[in-house]
Protein backbone atom coordinates (compact mmCIF):
# COMPACT_ATOMS: atom_id res chain seq x y z
CA UNK A 1 0.00 0.00 0.00
CA UNK A 2 2.21 2.72 -1.44
CA UNK A 3 2.26 5.96 0.55
CA UNK A 4 2.22 9.61 -0.72
CA UNK A 5 4.76 9.73 -3.90
CA UNK A 6 6.72 12.43 -5.12
CA UNK A 7 8.91 12.76 -7.91
CA UNK A 8 11.69 13.47 -8.63
CA UNK A 9 13.72 13.84 -5.34
CA UNK A 10 15.84 16.74 -7.07
CA UNK A 11 15.35 18.39 -9.48
CA UNK A 12 18.27 21.11 -10.73
CA UNK A 13 16.54 23.72 -13.22
CA UNK A 14 18.89 26.81 -14.25
CA UNK A 15 17.61 30.23 -13.74
CA UNK A 16 14.25 31.01 -16.77
CA UNK A 17 13.23 27.11 -17.04
CA UNK A 18 10.15 25.73 -15.89
CA UNK A 19 10.56 23.09 -13.45
CA UNK A 20 7.35 20.50 -13.21
CA UNK A 21 6.98 18.45 -9.49
CA UNK A 22 4.42 15.84 -9.29
CA UNK A 23 2.63 14.08 -7.14
CA UNK A 24 0.76 10.94 -6.88
CA UNK A 25 -1.51 10.73 -3.58
CA UNK A 26 -2.12 7.67 -1.49
CA UNK A 27 -4.85 5.12 -2.98
CA UNK A 28 -8.57 6.32 -2.68
CA UNK A 29 -6.95 9.99 -1.20
CA UNK A 30 -8.73 12.98 -3.13
CA UNK A 31 -6.99 16.13 -1.93
CA UNK A 32 -3.98 17.58 -2.14
CA UNK A 33 -2.11 19.92 -0.57
CA UNK A 34 1.65 21.52 -1.35
CA UNK A 35 4.01 22.86 1.15
CA UNK A 36 7.28 24.84 0.84
CA UNK A 37 10.04 25.13 3.20
CA UNK A 38 12.88 27.75 2.24
CA UNK A 39 15.96 27.36 4.06
CA UNK A 40 15.73 27.66 7.91
CA UNK A 41 12.23 28.54 7.46
CA UNK A 42 9.07 25.96 8.46
CA UNK A 43 7.08 24.89 5.87
CA UNK A 44 4.72 26.94 4.49
CA UNK A 45 1.07 25.76 2.68
CA UNK A 46 1.04 27.05 -0.66
CA UNK A 47 -2.42 25.27 -2.11
CA UNK A 48 -5.38 22.74 -1.55
CA UNK A 49 -6.64 20.69 -4.72
CA UNK A 50 -9.28 18.38 -4.95
CA UNK A 51 -10.15 16.50 -8.54
CA UNK A 52 -10.31 18.96 -11.01
CA UNK A 53 -11.09 21.97 -8.87
CA UNK A 54 -8.30 24.37 -6.97
CA UNK A 55 -9.89 24.72 -3.29
CA UNK A 56 -7.49 26.98 -2.11
CA UNK A 57 -4.08 28.62 -3.78
CA UNK A 58 -4.11 31.57 -0.74
CA UNK A 59 -0.63 30.34 -0.10
CA UNK A 60 0.62 30.43 -3.99
CA UNK A 61 2.67 33.00 -5.15
CA UNK A 62 0.56 35.44 -7.88
CA UNK A 63 3.18 34.61 -10.48
CA UNK A 64 5.01 31.91 -12.53
CA UNK A 65 3.37 29.04 -9.99
CA UNK A 66 0.59 26.88 -10.71
CA UNK A 67 -1.18 23.49 -9.56
CA UNK A 68 -3.87 21.08 -11.12
CA UNK A 69 -4.74 17.87 -10.02
CA UNK A 70 -6.48 16.28 -12.98
CA UNK A 71 -9.15 13.53 -13.64
CA UNK A 72 -6.66 11.10 -14.21
CA UNK A 73 -2.81 10.84 -13.10
CA UNK A 74 -0.73 12.67 -10.40
CA UNK A 75 -1.01 16.60 -9.12
CA UNK A 76 1.57 18.74 -10.74
CA UNK A 77 3.00 22.33 -8.67
CA UNK A 78 4.57 24.17 -11.97
CA UNK A 79 7.08 27.03 -11.50
CA UNK A 80 7.62 29.29 -14.73
CA UNK A 81 10.73 31.07 -15.32
CA UNK A 82 12.64 29.80 -12.16
CA UNK A 83 14.99 31.91 -10.11
CA UNK A 84 17.34 31.22 -7.64
CA UNK A 85 14.70 32.54 -4.93
CA UNK A 86 12.71 29.36 -5.49
CA UNK A 87 14.89 27.09 -4.02
CA UNK A 88 13.61 25.28 -1.80
CA UNK A 89 11.61 21.72 -0.42
CA UNK A 90 8.60 20.99 -1.60
CA UNK A 91 6.03 18.85 0.26
CA UNK A 92 3.20 17.03 -1.00
CA UNK A 93 0.26 16.08 1.10
CA UNK A 94 -3.38 13.86 0.56
CA UNK A 95 -5.78 13.09 2.66
CA UNK A 96 -9.59 11.33 2.14
CA UNK A 97 -11.43 13.97 3.66
CA UNK A 98 -10.90 17.34 4.53
CA UNK A 99 -9.62 16.45 8.48
CA UNK A 100 -6.01 18.54 8.46
CA UNK A 101 -4.97 15.96 11.34
CA UNK A 102 -5.04 13.18 8.73
CA UNK A 103 -2.71 14.53 6.35
CA UNK A 104 -0.28 11.92 4.89
CA UNK A 105 3.27 13.59 3.81
CA UNK A 106 5.39 12.33 0.56
CA UNK A 107 9.37 12.67 0.87
CA UNK A 108 9.65 16.14 -0.89
CA UNK A 109 11.13 17.32 -3.66
CA UNK A 110 14.38 19.42 -3.34
CA UNK A 111 14.26 21.96 -6.05
CA UNK A 112 17.91 24.06 -6.58
CA UNK A 113 17.81 26.43 -9.34
CA UNK A 114 21.43 27.68 -10.42
CA UNK B 1 -0.92 35.81 11.50
CA UNK B 2 -0.10 32.60 13.28
CA UNK B 3 3.18 31.70 13.64
CA UNK B 4 5.08 28.37 15.61
CA UNK B 5 8.59 28.65 16.92
CA UNK B 6 10.22 25.60 17.38
CA UNK B 7 14.09 25.03 19.29
CA UNK B 8 16.90 25.33 17.06
CA UNK B 9 18.83 22.11 16.35
CA UNK B 10 20.42 19.75 15.57
CA UNK B 11 19.78 18.22 19.33
CA UNK B 12 22.01 15.31 19.75
CA UNK B 13 21.63 13.16 23.19
CA UNK B 14 22.79 9.26 24.06
CA UNK B 15 20.65 6.73 24.21
CA UNK B 16 18.42 6.64 27.06
CA UNK B 17 18.62 10.49 28.04
CA UNK B 18 15.54 12.88 28.21
CA UNK B 19 14.40 14.37 25.38
CA UNK B 20 12.72 18.10 25.72
CA UNK B 21 12.04 19.85 22.40
CA UNK B 22 10.58 23.17 23.05
CA UNK B 23 7.28 24.72 21.19
CA UNK B 24 5.28 28.14 21.02
CA UNK B 25 2.99 29.47 19.11
CA UNK B 26 1.17 32.54 18.48
CA UNK B 27 -2.79 32.12 17.59
CA UNK B 28 -5.74 33.38 17.42
CA UNK B 29 -8.68 31.82 18.90
CA UNK B 30 -8.06 28.22 19.60
CA UNK B 31 -6.01 26.27 18.00
CA UNK B 32 -5.21 22.23 17.53
CA UNK B 33 -1.61 21.66 17.87
CA UNK B 34 0.48 19.15 16.50
CA UNK B 35 3.71 17.46 16.50
CA UNK B 36 5.31 15.22 13.40
CA UNK B 37 8.58 13.48 12.61
CA UNK B 38 10.38 13.09 9.61
CA UNK B 39 12.75 10.13 9.52
CA UNK B 40 15.55 10.01 7.01
CA UNK B 41 14.21 9.28 3.21
CA UNK B 42 10.70 9.66 4.08
CA UNK B 43 7.22 12.04 4.58
CA UNK B 44 6.35 13.64 7.60
CA UNK B 45 4.07 11.32 9.64
CA UNK B 46 1.95 12.73 12.26
CA UNK B 47 3.16 11.88 15.88
CA UNK B 48 0.41 13.67 18.29
CA UNK B 49 -1.86 16.25 18.65
CA UNK B 50 -4.08 17.85 21.17
CA UNK B 51 -6.88 19.85 20.24
CA UNK B 52 -7.87 22.17 23.66
CA UNK B 53 -5.77 23.25 26.62
CA UNK B 54 -4.79 20.78 28.91
CA UNK B 55 -5.48 18.32 26.82
CA UNK B 56 -2.14 15.81 26.31
CA UNK B 57 -0.95 14.21 22.86
CA UNK B 58 0.99 11.00 23.44
CA UNK B 59 2.31 8.23 20.86
CA UNK B 60 5.31 6.14 21.02
CA UNK B 61 6.86 7.40 24.45
CA UNK B 62 6.40 10.72 23.40
CA UNK B 63 4.30 13.45 25.20
CA UNK B 64 2.80 16.88 24.47
CA UNK B 65 0.63 18.75 26.78
CA UNK B 66 -0.96 21.82 25.59
CA UNK B 67 -0.87 25.04 27.81
CA UNK B 68 -2.84 27.69 26.92
CA UNK B 69 -1.01 30.00 29.52
CA UNK B 70 2.20 29.88 28.41
CA UNK B 71 1.01 28.65 24.84
CA UNK B 72 3.39 26.03 24.35
CA UNK B 73 3.27 22.58 22.98
CA UNK B 74 6.81 20.96 24.41
CA UNK B 75 8.12 17.36 23.07
CA UNK B 76 9.02 15.16 25.38
CA UNK B 77 10.63 11.82 26.26
CA UNK B 78 11.45 9.99 29.07
CA UNK B 79 14.53 7.70 27.53
CA UNK B 80 15.18 7.89 23.59
CA UNK B 81 16.64 5.54 21.02
CA UNK B 82 19.01 5.62 18.53
CA UNK B 83 15.82 4.93 16.40
CA UNK B 84 14.30 7.94 17.59
CA UNK B 85 16.78 9.81 15.19
CA UNK B 86 14.64 12.74 13.18
CA UNK B 87 13.28 15.99 12.21
CA UNK B 88 10.98 16.76 14.32
CA UNK B 89 8.32 20.01 13.26
CA UNK B 90 5.64 21.78 15.33
CA UNK B 91 2.39 22.52 13.84
CA UNK B 92 -1.12 24.75 14.46
CA UNK B 93 -3.96 25.00 12.86
CA UNK B 94 -6.98 27.67 13.38
CA UNK B 95 -10.17 27.11 12.40
CA UNK B 96 -10.51 23.60 11.56
CA UNK B 97 -8.87 24.22 8.29
CA UNK B 98 -6.58 22.48 6.05
CA UNK B 99 -3.60 25.42 6.30
CA UNK B 100 -1.14 23.56 8.89
CA UNK B 101 1.83 26.23 10.17
CA UNK B 102 4.70 24.65 10.45
CA UNK B 103 7.90 25.24 12.66
CA UNK B 104 10.83 25.22 11.12
CA UNK B 105 11.95 21.50 12.53
CA UNK B 106 14.61 20.09 15.07
CA UNK B 107 17.00 17.82 14.12
CA UNK B 108 18.03 14.78 16.55
CA UNK B 109 20.29 12.45 16.68
CA UNK B 110 20.90 9.82 19.01
CA UNK B 111 23.84 8.28 19.45
CA UNK B 112 24.50 4.69 21.10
Amino acid sequence: NAGVMQNPRHLVRRRGQEARLRCSPMKGHSHVYWYRQLPEEGLKFMVYLQKENIIDESGMPKERFSAEFPKEGPSILRIQQVVRGDSAAYFCASSPEQVNEKLFFGSGTQLSVL
Amino acid sequence: GDSVTQMEGPVTLSEEAFLTINCTYTATGYPSLFWYVQYPGEGLQLLLKATKADDKGSNKGFEATYRKETTSFHLEKGSVQVSDSAVYFCALSNFGNEKLTFGTGTRLTIIP
